[in-house]
């Protein structure tokens, strides 16, 4: 199993630039995540989805952020326009069904700098 | 809502030693799921050990295991015979539901 794959490793962009992170879960899992890490808030949830669709977005910061999951292999995270403070790393993970006792797998994250 | 406390922002511990580094999770809950997870400089979030609430026995994983005590809401993990590879930022993490709260996390050094 490939694992969690997420793309870009490393994204840097100019403030006001729109910005798409990219994430590719487990075959087989039901439920994805999108997290934000950044030294000052730690690991922050910002919104997941139950079989592509979205069921809790309550942590999406802004509307500049958005999030889709057109099919069960594919996710993608855009900010748009992106700012300076929108620097972090994001991860996404996935899990089985009933992941309240299933761990989260995640990616390795994308850095994103937006200058 | 449910918070997760690291109170030790960093640690450090010899080789082939045991260190413990402590959480603690405030919930009213009493069915949940906790667990650690460990980040190397590679940034890679990997899962070191969970626990569920409802067994009192503690999980073990090869050379980390933790004391879970629920009344205290204390969920700490010990790594015995730490090895250089262990050297990275710990998370405890507190899950119920679909929603999983992190601590701020500790950042373990091991000296040769």
């Amino acid at each position: 199993d490939a694992g969690v794959i997420q793309s870009p490793r490393h994204e840097v962009t100019e403030m006001g630039q729109e910005v798409t992170l990219r994430c590719k879960p487990i075959s087989g899992h039901d439920y994805l995540f999108w997290y934000r890490q950044t030294m000052m808030r730690g690991l922050e949830l910002l919104i997941y989805f139950n079989n592509n669709v979205p069921i809790d977005d309550s942590g999406m910061p802004e509307d500049r952020f958005s999030a889709k999951m057109p099919n069960a292999s594919f996710s993608t995270l855009k900010i748009q326009p992106s700012e300076p403070r929108d620097s972090a790393v994001y991860f996404c993970a996935s899990s089985h069904d009933r992941p309240e006792n299933s761990p989260l797998h995640f990616g390795n994250g994308t850095r994103l700098t937006v200058t | 809502a449910q918070t997760v406390t690291q109170s030790q922002p960093e640690m450090s511990v010899q080789e082939a030693e045991t260190v413990t580094l402590s959480c603690t999770y405030d919930t009213s809950e009493s069915d949940y799921y906790l667990f650690w997870y460990k980040q190397p400089p590679s940034r890679q979030m990997i899962l070191v050990i969970r626990q569920e609430a409802y067994k009192q026995q503690n999980a073990t994983e090869n050379r980390f295991s933790v004391n879970f005590q629920k009344a205290a809401k204390s969920f700490s993990l010990k790594i015995s015979d730490s090895q250089l590879g262990d050297a990275a930022m710990y998370f405890c993490a507190y899950r119920r539901g679909y929603d999983m709260r992190f601590g701020a996390g500790t950042r373990l050094t091991v000296k040769p």
